[in-house]
């Protein structure tokens, strides 16, 4: 059975940074590609980007680029989103999601997702 | 503002049949047959119900049916059921962002 487990909420200041982590099981790590989207308290979702779990390869929506880092650890099947120079209306609920599509033929459609990390930035 | 455009709310009564459009443009929704909708009760993770425009994952009700005309997706939820009242989100993939979402509309059963 494919599960995401993601870390815990956090509380941060505006200019921090934050790391969120998603566990993958049930499947092999490396054959899918993982999403970052998020919520914002009471908004739609956003797309953030977008990691290659098997080549470390990103995407990241225009409006993060710069800003946001995907990253993985295949030896722990996890995979990592860091967010810089926060600001409040970052506070949200950032999930990771994962592509039904393989390794090479993304879907572009998320059939797992974690069970939401909320970040609040607040001073 | 979403790149994708869904009616803030809709309403039914259990058994009538409700449709909730998204409306896109010719490079999103209306170039590829890459939309997908997602199902969120509150205070839970999105589910996915719908992708590729009109296939259901499996264990998703056959109540639940997708469609598309150029620029515009639908959702239609054949008798409604209160446990669908939920937030619903369309997304497609998009050639200048790869993928983008609706605002969500909020389904409200009567």
């Amino acid at each position: 059975q494919v599960q995401l487990v993601q870390s815990g909420a956090e509380v941060k200041k505006p200019g921090a940074s934050v790391k969120v982590s998603c566990k993958a099981s049930g499947y092999i790590f490396t054959g899918y590609y993982f999403h970052w989207v998020r919520q914002a308290p009471g908004q739609g979702l956003e797309w953030m980007g977008w990691i290659n779990p098997s080549s470390g390869g990103t995407h990241y929506a225009q409006k993060f680029q710069g800003w946001v880092t995907l990253t993985r650890d295949t030896s722990i099947g996890t995979a990592y989103m860091e967010l810089n120079r926060l600001k409040s209306d970052d506070t949200a609920i950032y999930y990771c999601a994962r592509d039904q599509g393989v390794i090479g033929q993304p879907k572009f459609y998320f059939d797992s997702w974690g069970q939401g990390t909320l970040v609040t930035v607040s001073s | 503002q979403s790149a994708l455009t869904q009616p803030a709310s809709v309403s039914g009564s259990p058994g009538q049949s409700i449709t909730i459009s998204c409306s896109g443009t010719s490079t999103n929704v209306g170039a590829y047959n890459s939309v997908s909708w997602y199902q969120q009760h509150p205070g839970e993770a999105p589910k996915l119900i719908i992708y590729d425009v009109n296939n259901r994952p499996s264990g998703v009700s056959n109540r639940f049916s997708g469609s598309k005309s150029d620029n515009t997706a639908s959702l239609t939820i054949s008798g409604v059921q209160a446990e669908d009242e939920a937030d619903y989100y369309c997304s497609s993939y998009s050639r200048n962002s790869r993928e983008v979402f609706g605002g969500g509309t909020k389904l409200t059963v009567l």
